[in-house]
């Protein structure tokens, strides 16, 4: 069966370090992947987006990598600070059916020690 | 913009009872979403709408769940009757076009609920 997973430990690092996590999948084979933040008590926040074609993307202090030979993606965040720490969730879609919605992975925990 | 709003924010109600979630989308936004998030099963798709039509309801539970879009501006979600194991976090999100075309999902902050 489909699945998608995320590291369901939390990550604990240093502030000012780089925090990288992993969304692995199997038999799947989406086309595009997006990463999300959540905080407690909130809705999932949107962050990036990356397709099957791109194999890196950049959005400020963020990068996403995207390798479908893995079948995996990961989510970097240099330069952490305390404030991202939160819950970070990838989600995967897929064009070759007619379903146009994300199936998401569990999500893991990061947390910055100041 | 005002973003996604959910009502109630919680929701306590008593096993055997009905219960209705409501959502505003996003003014613009032709994708509506209803989704669910618990700590074992994490978000679940339950059922999308595109122009207010339902596409896909394979996620919904059971036949006690059923959901609404009267127009482009509100979207209900019902159990009826409630049962303790339907307790979780329920989320609305919307988004322009469908999510393929670069489109993300925005989320409303959900509505926690409580069956006892």
């Amino acid at each position: 069966s489909q699945k998608i997973e995320q590291n369901s430990e939390a990550l604990n690092i240093q502030e000012g370090k780089t925090a990288t996590l992993t969304c692995n999948y199997t038999n799947y084979s989406p086309a595009y992947l997006q990463w999300y933040r959540q905080d407690p008590g909130r809705g999932p926040v949107f962050l990036l987006l990356i397709r099957e074609n791109e194999k890196e993307k950049r959005k400020e202090r963020l990068k996403v990598t995207f390798d479908t030979t893995l079948k995996q993606s990961l989510f970097h965040i240099t330069a952490s600070q305390p404030a991202d720490s939160a819950t970070y969730l990838c989600a995967l879609g897929r064009v070759d059916t007619g379903r146009r919605a994300l199936t998401f992975g569990s999500g893991t925990r990061l947390q910055v020690q100041p | 913009d005002a973003g996604v709003i959910q009502s109630p924010r919680h929701e306590v109600t008593e096993m055997g009872q009905e219960v209705t979630l409501r959502c505003k989308p996003i003014s613009g936004h032709d994708y509506l979403f209803w989704y669910r998030q618990t700590m074992m099963r994490g978000l679940e798709l339950l059922i999308y709408f595109n122009n207010n039509v339902p596409i896909d309801d394979s996620g919904m539970p059971e036949d006690r769940f059923s959901a609404k879009m009267p127009n482009a501006s509100f979207s209900t979600l019902k159990i009826q009757p409630s049962e303790p194991r339907d307790s979780a976090v329920y989320f609305c999100a919307s988004s322009f076009r469908d999510t393929t075309r670069n489109s993300p999902l925005h989320f409303g902050n959900g509505t926690r609920l409580t069956v006892t």
